[in-house]
């Protein structure tokens, strides 16, 4: 497996608080992503990373940041956490390069917003 | 902008069986076409990948998948089905956006079960 880790791998918190959610890799790849994976909707891009302090937002971005400030780390951070951001959490990395060669996945993280 | 449609939210086969998951895409253009398999609690694997050339692609597990343009799609095959094979397929397409990024979109799943 490539070497993508995700911190913590479960958390339960209170509506209303901030939560980070971190993403590790060790494959030096460029790209990476945040995801979230609810029932009935697939996987849904939250905020992407191009490179170091490259950032641009997905298709479900309201209510997240992100911040990319070395190349082997991607936060994705709730403000203010509400309950429709309850999900599973998955980050993934692509390398860059002249063709699109697919992504690889992290763990995922459970996330409960009470 | 594109989208992924996977028409077949839960398929049973028996273990021995054929199988075959659809993928349905629309796009102006030919896109990148990925399948994904997710075993329960886990991530997401790459199964196979499609870009360009023999339409016919065959990659891990024993898994193919043809992409025919005049239906734009993508479907997911195997001839045989093993009981280890139970999990959920993603079909994703992705193209380049003018930035020059890639931009992945995911299908809703497809579950399938296995029986004896």
């Amino acid at each position: 497996d490539a070497g993508i880790t995700q911190s913590p791998r479960h958390k339960v918190t209170e509506t209303g608080t901030p939560v980070t959610l971190r993403c590790h890799q060790t494959e030096n790849h460029r790209y990476m992503y945040w995801y979230r994976q609810d029932p009935g909707h697939g996987l849904r891009l939250i905020h992407y990373s191009y490179g170091v302090k490259d950032t641009d937002k997905g298709e479900v971005s309201d209510g997240y940041s992100v911040s990319r400030s070395k190349t082997e780390d991607f936060l994705l951070t709730l403000e203010s956490a509400t309950s429709s951001q309850t999900s599973v959490y998955f980050c993934a990395i692509s390398e860059s390069g002249t063709g699109v060669v697919g992504e690889s996945f992290g763990p995922g993280t459970r996330l409960t917003v009470l | 902008a594109q989208s992924v449609t996977q028409p077949d939210i839960h398929i049973t086969v028996s273990e021995g069986a054929s199988l075959e998951l659809r993928c349905n895409y629309s796009y102006g253009a030919t896109p990148y076409l990925f399948w994904y398999v997710q075993s329960p609690g886990q991530g997401l694997q790459l199964l196979l990948k499609y870009f360009s050339g023999d339409t016919l692609v065959q990659g891990i597990k024993g898994f193919e998948a043809e992409f025919k343009r005049s239906q734009s799609s993508f479907n997911l095959r195997k001839p045989s089905v093993h009981w280890s094979d139970a999990a959920e397929y993603f079909c994703a397409v992705a193209v380049m956006n003018s930035g020059g990024y890639q931009k992945v979109t995911f299908g809703t799943g497809t579950k399938l079960q296995v029986i004896p």
